[in-house]
């Protein structure tokens, strides 16, 4: 049992299009970190929300941290084909050091 | 500034043997953790060293094991392969040991158990 569960596992769409990724959960996060992973390579953080109810913009990503700090979501408005990866969300439980917990991933496809 | 180095890129090791893979972190990054990648179970965390001494284990039999050497390099060891290790194994170094610290990935090295 996944203790991040993200959703839909699987995307494809048009350019142009916008998404949302949720990731969910039953505990609670001290933060929460969203990643992209491209083939063959590592993934690559792309923004950490910390407090409850907090959301950041990255271009035409938009991340949200649920107040209760334990769900997020990214929205991609006009998806572009640059945008195609794995997206994964990790969370931080608090404990002490760096172990990150991470989704199954998203894996989204833009179409041109 | 260096990004994280893995090497090697790609392994091909039978089954029984054993392999030993390596990270060097980001200059000045103290803390490096282990992940393995898989279709199946995702990115699941095996281990974390911060100055030489492993901070937090995940669920993984004794057959991985890590250490951290003083200029922060790690090395991950895996005994006796078996054909479920076949996977991305990806190190991550952060700067400090507090948690909520941004993890940077390498490219991870693809080991392939035969």
């Amino acid at each position: 049992t996944q203790l991040l569960e993200q959703s839909p596992q699987f995307l494809s769409i048009q350019e142009g299009e916008n998404l949302t990724v949720y990731c969910n959960s039953s505990s609670v996060f001290s933060s929460l970190q969203w990643y992209r992973q491209e083939p063959g390579e590592g993934p690559v953080l792309l923004v950490t929300v910390v407090t409850g109810g907090e959301v950041k913009k990255l271009k035409r990503l938009t991340f949200q941290f649920g107040d209760a700090r334990k769900d997020s979501s990214l929205h991609i408005t006009a998806a572009q084909p640059g945008d195609t990866g794995l997206y994964l969300c990790a969370g931080v439980r608090g404990e002490y050091g760096n172990k990150l917990v991470f989704g199954a991933g998203t894996i989204l496809r833009v179409k041109s | 500034k260096a990004g994280v180095t893995q090497t090697p890129r790609y392994l091909i090791k039978t089954r029984g043997q054993q392999v030993t893979l390596s990270c060097s972190p980001i200059s000045g990054h103290r803390s490096v953790s282990w992940y393995q990648q898989t279709p199946g179970q995702g990115l699941q965390f095996l281990f974390e060293y911060f100055s030489e001494t492993q901070r937090n284990k995940g669920n993984f039999p004794g057959r991985f094991s890590g250490r951290q050497f003083s200029n922060s390099r790690s090395e991950m060891n895996v005994s006796t392969l078996e054909l479920g290790d076949s996977a991305l194994y990806l190190c991550a170094s952060s700067s400090t040991g507090v948690t909520n610290t941004e993890a940077f990935f390498g490219q991870g090295t693809r080991l392939t158990v035969v």
